[in-house]
């Protein structure tokens, strides 16, 4: 049973433009929400997190959303550059399960020069 | 943050043999954790490594098949045993933030024949 989901594998987008990538989750008992960016041969690098009693955290580039009715976070890069190029992994804990992050599938994001 | 180093980075082992995978971190912390990321998978936590007592294995995952080791507060080590190609993955060490980030060593590449 996969309690987060990112059904997009994969997204293409120009650069400058805005990058939207989803993320869908099943477990209401989920309160803290993470986005991680990948490169190949690194390991996941945290970007962005969200307390569930928001519904938006901003830093710089970067913002992400909640929607806690609809089980829906999104994260959003704009400008999108060519460097920010890899995959995405959202990712959620639950009260007492600090640290013990679920991770989605991921997406990877390619930005066109 | 933390500077999380992972040795080997990658390594080609034959089946029926095991490897041992070591995390190192530039500072003390309380929590540890290993997870793995098969091939075009999400990252799943195999187990919470616990210092100065045995490790907390998630479901699917057994001490005979992943023994765990933390002798101190920086250093923690992970074993594949009597490997099989299916054991072929990625695996990640990570410490575990109070505010509920993890972050994440650079990994090691894991390819069993």
């Amino acid at each position: 049973d996969q309690q987060v989901k990112q059904n997009s594998p994969s997204l293409s987008v120009q650069e400058g433009r805005i990058s939207i990538l989803n993320c869908d989750y099943t477990n209401s008992m989920f309160d803290y929400f993470l986005w991680y960016k990948k490169y190949p041969a690194e390991g996941p690098t945290f970007l962005i997190s969200i307390s569930s009693i928001k519904d938006k955290n901003e830093d710089g580039r970067f913002t992400v959303f909640l929607n806690k009715s609809a089980k829906h976070l999104s994260l959003h890069i704009v400008p999108s550059q060519p460097g920010d190029s890899a995959v995405y992994f959202c990712a959620a804990s639950g009260r007492g399960a600090t640290n013990k992050l679920i991770f989605g599938t991921g997406t990877l994001l390619a930005v066109q020069p | 943050s933390a500077v999380i180093s992972q040795k080997p980075s990658r390594d080609i082992c034959q089946r029926g043999t095991s490897l041992t995978i070591q995390c190192q971190v530039d500072s003390q912390v309380t929590m540890m954790f290993w997870y793995r990321q098969q091939p075009g998978q999400s990252l799943t936590l195999i187990a919470t490594a616990n210092q100065g007592s045995e490790a907390t294995y998630e479901s699917g995952f057994v001490i005979d098949k992943f023994p765990i080791s933390r002798p101190n507060l920086t250093f923690s080590t992970l074993t594949v045993s009597n490997m099989s190609p299916e054991d072929s993955s990625i695996y990640l060490c990570s410490v575990g933030w109070q505010t509920g980030e993890l972050f994440f060593g650079e990994g090691s590449r894991l390819t069993v024949l």
